[in-house]
């Protein structure tokens, strides 16, 4: 299996908060990263959490880190059109600095 | 401005012949990453590199071809031995050091056709 799953789709109102949810596998996992993608576009790097940490936040985005059950989320506040892309997770394992992808969540904020 | 450029942001190519995507970076970052991603997937490390003249295969490298022989640059090629070679391309750097967060930035990426 995928060491690394997301959800395919989430669909969001303007104006609430999005929560995108990411499983990885690996226990050695230092750092974990989200990415933005838009149409034709490379990567835009969002923000990271090192795996000692259980919270971070920046601006309108939390990531939450449960470390024993290897689950990572993003929390998108107040919703804009212009989030709409699909957003990726990925994590960087202990023994060196390659990362592994998740297949990514397309959201699709509506008006 | 710093940043990653990649060229040409569309390619063709015919069966049978190699092709050669551009990979340029200003950010003074040791290693270099190429890789694939193809519709509603995720993304596949084909080659990387940790410091110039030095190279390591990825999860796909069969059928590619890279080189690093300045820090700046990192082409990949991609040669006629890949049996579905159509797809989105895309480059990153990082720092590099293995004691910090080393977070890779993408390039805006180079999609290949091949007719």
């Amino acid at each position: 299996g995928e060491d690394v799953e997301q959800s395919l789709f989430l669909s969001v109102r303007e104006g609430d908060s999005s929560v995108i949810n990411c499983t990885y596998t690996d226990s050695s996992s230092t750092y974990l990263y989200w990415y933005k993608q838009e149409p034709g576009a490379g990567l835009q790097l969002l923000t990271y959490i090192f795996s000692n940490m259980d919270m971070k936040q920046d601006q309108r985005l939390t990531v939450l880190l449960n470390k024993k059950d290897k689950h990572l989320s993003l929390r998108i506040a107040d919703t804009q059109t212009g989030d709409s892309a699909i957003y990726f997770c990925a994590e960087r394992r202990a023994a060196g600095n390659k990362l592994t992808f998740g297949g990514g969540t397309r959201v699709l904020v509506k008006p | 401005d710093g940043g990653i450029t990649q060229s040409p942001k569309y390619l063709f190519r015919k069966e049978g012949q190699n092709v050669t995507l551009s990979c340029e970076q200003n950010l003074n970052h040791d290693a270099m990453y190429w890789y694939r991603q193809d519709p509603g997937q995720g993304l596949r490390l084909i080659y990387y590199s940790q410091i110039v003249n030095d190279f390591q295969k990825g999860d796909i490298a069969e059928g590619y071809s890279v080189s690093r022989e300045k820090k700046e640059s990192f082409p990949l090629t991609v040669t006629s031995a890949q049996k579905n070679p159509t797809a989105f391309y895309l480059c990153a750097s990082s720092i590099g050091s293995r004691e910090r967060s080393n977070e890779q930035f993408f390039g805006p990426g180079t999609r290949l056709t091949v007719l």
